[in-house]
């Protein structure tokens, strides 16, 4: 039971570069999300997908695309890296019910020069 | 916007103090979480509070939830270099799917 994996755990890019970051959860949660976590200021949600089929908006959409795979699987897009989104991405998931306890995987860090 | 404000926001104390941690908000929260995260991995789920007034007790880590569900307080009796990390707290408005963080507490515990 590997819980939340990320991958891959590091990543450097040039302006204008794409990629994939991969997560996947093998815990049978229904919702899953992205978050950000720069320096001073916490986490900070990208997208989430509240079940298998869709997904919405969080606090910081811009820039970055996803997919919900399937129920295991939400991968976040970057199709043009700038520079602002030099951070640690973090996918969680969640067990689902009122008490809304998120599971974190161990992280990416991505920069972009 | 809803905000979740920690205080302090680094705290470096001496082995066996004790100490406390504030997670303030204008928002009432349905359900608040405290996660703690190391260096280099993901933030890790300590405790989950959801009803006013509530107080939780892990070993030596106490966790309170305020009367009006609006804040919490964490504190640490004894204080251990193992506690050492990234104290986040996070709460969720009207059950909503989505979890608002406190921008954390870095706490450092000299031997």
């Amino acid at each position: 039971n590997a819980g939340v994996t990320q991958t891959p755990k590091f990543q450097v890019l040039k302006t204008g570069q794409s990629m994939t970051l991969q997560c996947a959860q093998d815990m049978n949660h229904n919702s899953m999300y992205w978050y950000r976590q720069d320096p001073g200021m916490g986490l900070r949600l990208i997208y989430y997908s509240a079940s298998e089929g869709t997904t919405d908006k969080g606090e910081v959409p811009n820039g970055y695309n996803v997919s919900r795979l399937n129920k295991r699987e939400f991968s976040l897009r970057l199709e043009s890296a700038a520079p602002s989104q030099t951070s640690v991405y973090f996918c969680a998931s969640r067990m689902g019910g009122a008490r809304n306890e998120q599971f974190f995987g161990p992280g990416t860090r991505l920069t972009v020069l | 916007t809803q905000l979740l404000e920690q205080s302090p926001q680094f705290l470096s104390i001496q082995e066996g103090e004790n100490l406390t941690v504030y997670c303030n908000s204008s928002s009432v929260f349905s359900s608040l979480q405290w996660y703690r995260q190391e260096p280099g991995e993901g933030p890790v789920l300590l405790v989950t509070v959801v009803t006013g007034g509530e107080v939780k007790k892990l070993k030596r880590l106490t966790f309170q939830f305020g009367d009006a569900r609006k804040d919490s307080s964490l504190h640490i009796t004894a204080a251990q270099p193992g506690d050492t990390g990234l104290y986040l707290c996070a709460g969720s408005v009207d059950s909503s799917y989505k979890l608002i963080f406190g921008s954390g507490t870095r706490l450092l515990v000299r031997p």
